[in-house]
């Protein structure tokens, strides 16, 4: 079993609805998450973080955690063709770990 | 701009060479790293330095060598790569560190390798 697990994608949504990313990790350790954005030909970025069960919100992002059930989401409102990226999930329990990414495409 | 440089942005080097990528960071961070992203793969850490300390050497091959002379420089030591070594390498620094939970990276723009 993969540590961090992402669907590869990719996911196409139309511009103005709603994407939602899911990330799954194996370690009930896991004390924090981070969802970074990666644009083609660039590299990551840092766009949410979260600790605590339950939602984050910031902008038109949302970071959703379940500990229990070993999953955090990214949503992003309102899409729009520049959140077409590849988006991806790191987990922190003794080392951060990266899945392998979602590609996201927001079609006008 | 990130505040995290890395030098250069391409590199073709046949297998018997050596060469060296440089990372530079302008933000004050503690600590610095790199990663390996392939295609298709998660991104992969390779070494960290946490106050210019080596706090992890990933199973690396020693044909990787790292060297963190400060706090603000970085550099990846490549000699007699392999073909499969091909890839983005990315250079990142946080200010929490490894030991915190809070470790958010920066990166750098990355060094895309070609090994012929």
């Amino acid at each position: 079993q993969k540590e961090v697990e992402q669907n590869s994608g990719p996911l196409s949504v139309p511009e103005g609805a709603i994407a939602s990313l899911n990330c799954t990790y194996s370690d009930r350790g896991s004390q924090s998450f981070f969802w970074y954005r990666q644009y083609s030909g660039k590299s990551p970025e840092l766009i949410m973080f979260i600790y605590s069960n339950g939602d984050k919100e910031d902008g038109r992002f949302t970071a959703q955690l379940n500990k229990a059930s070993q999953y955090v989401s990214l949503l992003i409102r309102d899409s729009q063709p520049s959140d077409s990226a590849t988006y991806l999930c790191a987990v922190k329990v003794w080392k951060l770990t990266f899945g392998q990414g979602t590609i996201l495409t927001v079609h006008p | 701009e990130t505040g995290v440089t890395q030098t250069p942005r391409h590199l073709v080097m046949g297998m018997t060479n050596k060469k060296s990528l440089k990372c530079e960071q302008h933000l004050g961070h503690n600590a610095m790293y790199w990663y390996k992203q392939s295609a298709k793969k998660p991104l992969e850490l390779m070494f960290v330095y946490n106050f210019k300390e080596q706090t992890e050497n990933n199973s690396v091959p020693s044909r990787f060598s790292p060297e963190c002379p400060n706090s603000s420089h970085l550099f990846l030591h490549l000699h007699t790569l392999q073909p499969e070594d091909s890839a983005l390498y990315l250079c990142a620094s946080s200010q929490e560190g490894v030991t915190s939970n809070n470790e958010k990276l920066f990166f750098g723009s990355g060094t895309q390798l070609s090994v012929l």
